[in-house]
């Protein structure tokens, strides 16, 4: 079973903080992804990578960034937490276009 | 503007009743739509899939029906279980691009 796995599943940070959120998955996929999922809006994309090095803008960018240096991992980075930063972040990796696999999710609160 | 929107964002379901959730898209581009299961504390699970040249896909007790003129499809679980309760998506995608709806929250009563 592939796995993709969340560093954390709950952090608490404080506002202006830099936050790294890590992700690993293990079945050599090329595609990673962020989301935040929150009450009544769904899942929605932050960045996404189709490779090594590479990343692309989701639906929400706004304050956050990726890194990607290795192929089993993606990291997204809040640069300064923020209050409206706080929900469950979620990563999922694919092989290809279809059939995501999705970690357990880390659930972030910034105070 | 949201790309798929899911209905109704609540269900209460009688043991062994039929639970339905029912999505609609506007992109006629999209080629895929997955539904996914979440348990509390737990990442969205891959439930099942269907591609837009059927109309009709069932595993077990869940089915998709898809209506391609219409752009709906909706996800029907058979003979629901207190197990089924948990929180679905459906989603479309595009060229590796998933976009989800807001999810259902559902609630099977023993």
């Amino acid at each position: 079973d592939v796995k993709v796995t969340q560093s954390s599943r709950y952090l608490v940070k404080r506002t202006g903080e830099k936050v790294f959120l890590e992700c690993v998955q293990d079945m050599d996929h090329e595609n990673m992804f962020w989301y935040r999922q929150d009450p009544g809006l769904g899942l929605r994309l932050i960045y996404f990578s189709y490779d090594v090095k590479m990343k692309e803008k989701g639906d929400i960018p706004e304050g956050y960034s990726v890194s990607r240096e290795k192929k089993e991992r993606f990291s997204l980075i809040l640069e300064s937490a923020s209050t409206n930063q706080t929900s469950m972040y979620l990563c999922a990796s694919s092989p290809s276009s279809y059939g995501y696999t999705f970690g357990s999710g880390t659930r972030l609160t910034v105070v | 503007q949201q790309q798929v929107k899911q209905s109704p964002q609540s269900l209460i379901v009688q043991k062994g009743g039929i639970s339905i959730i029912n999505c609609a898209y506007e992109n006629t581009a999209f080629d895929y739509f997955p539904w996914y299961q979440q348990f509390p504390g737990k990442g969205p699970a891959l439930l099942i899939a269907i591609r837009p040249d059927v109309s009709e896909k069932k595993e077990g007790r869940f089915t998709i029906s898809f209506n391609k003129s219409a752009k709906q499809f909706s996800l029907h679980i058979m003979d629901s279980q207190p197990g089924d309760s948990a929180t679905y998506f459906c989603a479309a995608s595009n060229f590796n691009k998933f976009y989800f709806g807001s999810g259902t929250k559902l609630n099977v009563k023993p």
